[in-house]
């Protein structure tokens, strides 16, 4: 079974961008889960999507948004970037609720820098 | 609220030492605790997690916790380290909002592992 796969690996962009990141569940999982990881703050969970609706959100800004399609591939954005947004973005997937008894698995995330 | 203390940043140990990381937290109720690891370039890799009964909790790659209720404690544990260990390592508590839960980690510890 294929694992979780992040799209794109490296991305670089600039001050006052937008981003889109997406990411592909384990076949099955209906949870996808998103996490901030930089060197100041650490890993920060940004948000979790079951079945299309957002269940939780994180301490961040308007500015980080996410998505669930039908089909459990979720994407997230990022508007009017900062240079503060420079971080790995992980996705992690589950077969039901975010962080329950069920396994989280992760992929290998989206390194971003904001020049 | 809640949070995580890995009071060690880094840690280093001979192959074949034992080890322990030290994980603290503080949470107003029964908490689930989880232990992952990340190596380089990699997602997270969940190595163990409690939820509840016996405290001594097994996990993959020959690592134990032991849950102290008393010391509020999560500390992981392995009898012989091997070079493949050396990782970085992060304890998290999770807590119950919206039907799931959400995590928050441990700064994490870095494990160097000598020959």
């Amino acid at each position: 079974k294929a694992g979780v796969t992040q799209t794109p690996r490296y991305l670089i962009k600039t001050r006052g961008q937008q981003v889109t990141l997406s990411c592909s569940p384990i076949s099955g999982h209906r949870s996808v889960s998103w996490y901030q990881q930089t060197p100041g703050q650490g890993l920060q969970f940004l948000f979790e999507y079951f079945s299309e609706t957002q269940r939780n959100k994180g301490n961040f800004p308007g500015r980080f948004s996410g998505r669930q399609f039908s089909n459990s591939r979720s994407e997230m954005n990022v508007s009017t970037l900062e240079l503060g947004d420079s971080a790995l973005y992980l996705c992690a997937s589950s077969s039901s609720s975010g962080f329950s008894t069920d396994t989280q698995y992760f992929g290998p995330g989206t390194r971003l820098t904001v020049l | 609220a809640q949070s995580v203390t890995q009071p060690d940043i880094h840690i280093t140990v001979s192959e074949g030492a034992s080890l322990e990381l030290r994980c603290n937290y503080s949470y107003g109720a029964t908490p689930y605790l989880f232990w992952y690891v990340q190596s380089p370039g990699q997602g997270l890799q969940l190595l163990l997690k409690y939820f509840s009964g016996d405290t001594l909790v097994q996990g993959i790659k020959g690592f134990e916790a032991e849950f102290k209720r008393s010391q509020s404690s999560f500390n992981l544990r392995k009898p012989s380290v091997h070079w493949s260990d050396a990782a970085e390592y992060f304890c998290a508590v999770g807590f119950a909002s919206g039907g799931s839960y959400i995590p928050t980690f441990g700064r994490g510890t870095s494990l160097i592992v000598h020959p």
